[in-house]
């Protein structure tokens, strides 16, 4: 089934230790996209890559960074993990067709605790 | 001021009732605007996306937008228990990196259809 597969759906993890979160998508699409969700303050962009080898930065890019080797994989590190960063976190990905209203389907998430 | 704004919440509908979901944002440059729809505990998902003034109908969904007043709205009509969730208004920003959609979300409205 095409889609997005996300690991591991969840993990308590001791502050300051080092953590990737993967995803992996088999849809082809060319832009990626990692999120996380907090109570109240819905969605917010972490960082981004439209191709393979190219990243960018979104509203919330500290303490987090991103490779794109591929186009199906696209892992998060956070390089020392704090408390700030407990958090559901959802990797998506797009298609480009040259249009501004692509549609982003979405991974079933990674819920992290940094205790 | 928030750049996309909704109310969190929660809103209450009785069964077979409209139930109106609304959003702003403060980008006048914002060029595409989208609704996603996220049960509890799961991802996110696409149910309609809007560009232009005016109303745009899908089944039970009527998406509106007003880029003078800059608000997007969701109507849900014959309102059913099955459409209680979250919904989240996004709105996209001019992307930095072409291919690549930045996305803006609201907190989200949670909705609850009463039987």
């Amino acid at each position: 089934i095409a889609g997005i597969t996300q690991a591991p759906t969840s993990q308590i993890l001791a502050a300051g230790r080092r953590m990737t979160l993967r995803c992996t998508q088999d849809m082809r699409h060319n832009a990626m996209y990692w999120y996380r969700q907090d109570l109240g303050l819905g969605l917010r962009l972490i960082h981004y890559s439209n191709t393979a080898g190219t990243t960018g930065k979104g509203e919330v890019p500290d303490g987090y960074s991103v490779s794109r080797a591929n186009t199906d994989d696209f892992p998060l590190t956070l390089a020392s993990a704090v408390p700030s960063q407990t958090s559901v976190y959802f990797c998506a990905s797009s298609d480009f067709s040259g249009s501004s209203y692509n549609e982003q389907f979405f991974g079933p998430g990674t819920r992290l605790t940094v205790l | 001021q928030k750049e996309v704004e909704q109310n969190s919440g929660p809103l209450s509908v009785p069964e077979g009732a409209i139930a109106s979901l609304n959003c702003t944002y403060s980008d006048r440059g914002s060029q595409s605007f989208f609704w996603y729809r996220q049960y509890s505990g799961k991802s996110p998902e696409l149910i309609m996306f809007i560009y232009s003034n005016g109303d745009k109908e899908d089944g039970r969904f009527t998406a509106q937008l007003n880029k003078a007043s800059q608000y997007v709205s969701l109507l849900i009509r014959v309102s059913q228990p099955s459409d209680s969730a979250t919904y989240l208004c996004a709105v996209n920003r001019r992307a930095i990196i072409q291919g690549a959609q930045k996305l803006v979300f609201g907190q989200g409205t949670r909705l609850t259809i009463n039987p």
